[in-house]
């Protein structure tokens, strides 16, 4: 089972900072937040991570709250073609694993 | 520099049948993994090759298999189909150089059981 929670969907109007909210209560010191997105019918996409530290990059902002239970994704300025599910993932540090633990994840509506 | 590609797009197969997806992974990438992922879900990892060997497995019967070539392409197979295994299966690959635990992941190949 995922060890995240998001809300099913979420509205933004075009320009406006898209907020996305993640729980991961049970989330373990070894643990990394990663998002990632799925564009209708394609394969998704990594948007950025996180351990502690809030990160930033040109596609996005994550700030990590202090205990690391919760998590928040910006887009700052979301266009149409962020329409999209966006998935909040924990996945332990070492990377000899690909296996990403999916749940369903926000959907995205940008309007004009 | 080419991204994932997998093959076929789309196919219909009839249950019982025997499928084989394709995948090439992104250039200098080692590591494979395959993920299944039914309609209005989030993906499931079903398996990861590294070095030609499956080294990960999620929670798939054993007529899921998979190989991994020399040159870490990969193929995903599946016997005696069922209908719930119609779905978008995904390849992903991740590794080389720079190695930040991303995931680049391939467009899917859709596949239909009747």
């Amino acid at each position: 089972d995922a060890k995240t929670t998001q809300p099913p969907s979420m509205d933004c109007a075009e320009g406006r900072a898209a907020n996305l909210p993640c729980n991961h209560s049970t989330i373990s010191g070894n643990e990394y937040v990663y998002w990632y997105r799925q564009i209708h019918s394609q394969g998704p996409q990594y948007i950025i991570h996180g351990l502690k530290n809030n990160e930033t990059n040109e596609m996005a902002s994550l700030i990590i709250t202090e205990d690391r239970k919760s998590s928040t994704l910006i887009l700052p300025h979301a266009t149409l073609r962020d329409t999209a599910v966006y998935y909040c993932i924990v996945r332990p540090r070492a990377y000899n694993t690909d296996k990403l633990i999916f749940g369903t994840g926000t959907r995205l509506q940008v309007f004009p | 520099e080419t991204g994932v590609t997998q093959s076929p797009t789309h196919l219909i197969k009839t249950r019982g049948q025997q499928v084989t997806l394709r995948c090439s992974s992104q250039s200098g990438h080692n590591t494979v993994s395959w993920y299944q992922q039914a309609l209005g879900q989030g993906p499931q990892f079903i398996f990861q090759y590294y070095r030609e060997e499956e080294n990960g497995r999620g929670n798939f019967p054993p007529r899921f298999s998979g190989l991994q070539f020399p040159n870490y392409s990969s193929e995903l197979n599946v016997n005696a189909l069922e209908l719930d295994d119609s779905a978008l299966y995904l390849c992903a690959s991740s590794g080389g150089l720079a190695n930040t635990g991303e995931l680049f992941f391939g467009e899917g190949s859709r596949l239909t059981v009747l």
